[in-house]
């Protein structure tokens, strides 16, 4: 199984509703990613996960709010958005470093996204 | 940190034609160069990448080219297909212990005619 998973495909939501994203890989992988990527636009890191700890947060608003539960599934919990965080949400997810290089493997795995609309 | 620039934006060519996107990075730091390619309504799906101790790669109709002096990437194509029409976007990332911090190009839009 080489792939990630995302829940919902498409996310209407209002500016006071509270929703999740989730995210599921089982590759065994112990880094989990979010992007955010605007129309025409690369994708933009929000949040890195390694080993279930948060690694990065790129100053990311507290509006979004991730969680790792477990080592195959991530989170991104949303509360309180504004129209401007309408984008695609991407998850991606990398084995470890020290696996990489034990295997010679870099790539890093994207989902197929959740296509969020905030009113 | 690092920023990497891509050209063209758009790319159009006819089918059987070659393309040719180019990036730069400015973090020499950087010593691992993927390329994405993105379809409509779909995540990035890596289609070739190199690590910085090899000039060149290849793979079918695809090749990459690194030159570390120059700093300069480039994704080749050949006997472009219209299913080859999607964005692209390459990439720069450093090595870290736990994780792939991946800085994006800005894509190219390639629209291979039939």
């Amino acid at each position: 199984d080489t792939e990630v998973t995302q829940t919902p495909k498409h996310l209407v939501m209002g500016m006071t509703n509270k929703k999740s994203l989730k995210c599921e890989q089982h590759m065994g992988h112990r880094a989990m990613y979010w992007y955010k990527q605007k129309a025409k636009k690369p994708p933009e890191l929000m949040f890195v996960y390694s080993y279930e700890k948060l690694s990065i947060n790129e100053s990311v608003p507290s509006r979004f709010s991730p969680e790792c539960p477990n080592s195959s599934l991530l989170n991104l919990h949303l509360h309180a958005l504004q129209p401007e965080d309408s984008a695609l949400y991407l998850c991606a997810s990398t084995p470890t470093v020290l696996l990489l290089a034990a295997l010679g493997v870099n790539e890093q795995f994207f989902g197929p996204g959740t296509r969020l609309t905030v009113l | 940190g690092e920023n990497v620039e891509q050209h063209p934006s758009t790319l159009s060519v006819q089918e059987g034609d070659s393309a040719v996107i180019k990036c730069t990075y400015s973090d020499s730091a950087s010593n691992y160069f993927p390329w994405y390619k993105q379809e409509l309504g779909k995540g990035p799906q890596l289609i070739i990448d190199i690590r910085s101790n090899v000039g060149e790669k290849k793979d079918q109709r695809i090749a990459v080219t690194l030159n570390k002096t120059a700093k300069h990437f480039s994704l080749h194509i050949t006997e472009t297909q219209p299913e080859d029409s999607a964005v692209y976007f390459c990439a720069a990332s450093k090595r870290n212990t736990g994780f792939q911090k991946l800085v994006f190009g800005t894509g190219t839009r390639l629209l291979v005619s039939p």
